[in-house]
């Protein structure tokens, strides 16, 4: 089935620091890629999204490359802030069609700790 | 706020009785998602629906079962609670049956089986 891995985390780092994140995935088709952000005590919010090969999504600095060779969507940031500290996740959709409609669910990998130290 | 509203936000219960989460799709919004993450399983998907039907489902125990309303809110219902069923449960919502757009999430509902 579809997947989603991340690095293992917890991920610590000083501020301004460089960040990068992992994720690769596994599809039997061509799924759009998301990063997913939880900051403590709320609810997941979409950080980038990226729906075909080579597109890249950014936002607040973030950003990341659908990378179909390497079946990839790794998240980075050149200088990162105390306040990015939080868990991310990466996801994909994938569609599915069945009886003239489609539908798709959103597959997380397991998610990454980071935290920043002023 | 995101436009997804969850409630309540916590919910403290004993073994074996059972509870209603409730969730109200951003506004124009069709489908709506079911997740539950865990400390050890992480975010599983539990069901889709999408304008009324049962679109896709997912790690969803048979104790637990949900619907989805005419005004396009949602219910999660969890029967015959056990202590791991405490998790936070999210629900999603999406213009469509969902693609590239991904998903908006509420804030969650805590529970707490004691």
């Amino acid at each position: 089935g579809d997947s989603v891995t991340q690095m293992e985390g917890p991920v610590t780092l000083s501020e301004e620091a460089f960040l990068t994140i992992n994720c690769t995935y596994t599809a039997t088709g061509y799924p759009s890629l998301f990063w997913y952000v939880q900051y403590p005590g709320e609810g997941l919010q979409l950080l980038l999204k990226a729906t075909k090969a080579d597109d890249k999504g950014s936002n607040k600095g973030f950003e990341a490359t659908y990378r179909k060779e390497t079946t990839s969507f790794h998240l980075e940031k050149g200088s990162v802030q105390v306040s990015d500290s939080a868990v991310y996740f990466c996801a994909l959709i994938l569609a599915v069609y069945a009886g003239g409609t489609s539908y798709g669910k959103l597959t997380f990998g397991q998610g990454t700790i980071l935290t920043v130290h002023p | 706020d995101s436009g997804v509203t969850q409630t309540p936000k916590h919910l403290i219960t004993a073994t074996g009785q059972r509870v209603t989460l409730r969730c109200s799709p951003r506004s124009g919004d069709l489908s709506v998602y079911w997740y539950q993450q865990s400390l050890d399983q992480g975010l599983q998907f539990l069901i889709q629906y999408y304008n009324g039907e049962e679109r896709a489902k997912g790690n969803i125990l048979e104790r637990f079962s949900a619907q989805q309303f005419p005004d396009l809110h949602s219910e999660l219902n969890l029967s015959s609670l056990e202590l791991g069923d405490s998790a936070l449960y999210f629900c999603a919502s999406s213009v469509g049956p969902g693609q590239g757009n991904g998903y908006t999430f509420g804030s969650g509902t805590r529970l707490t089986v004691v």
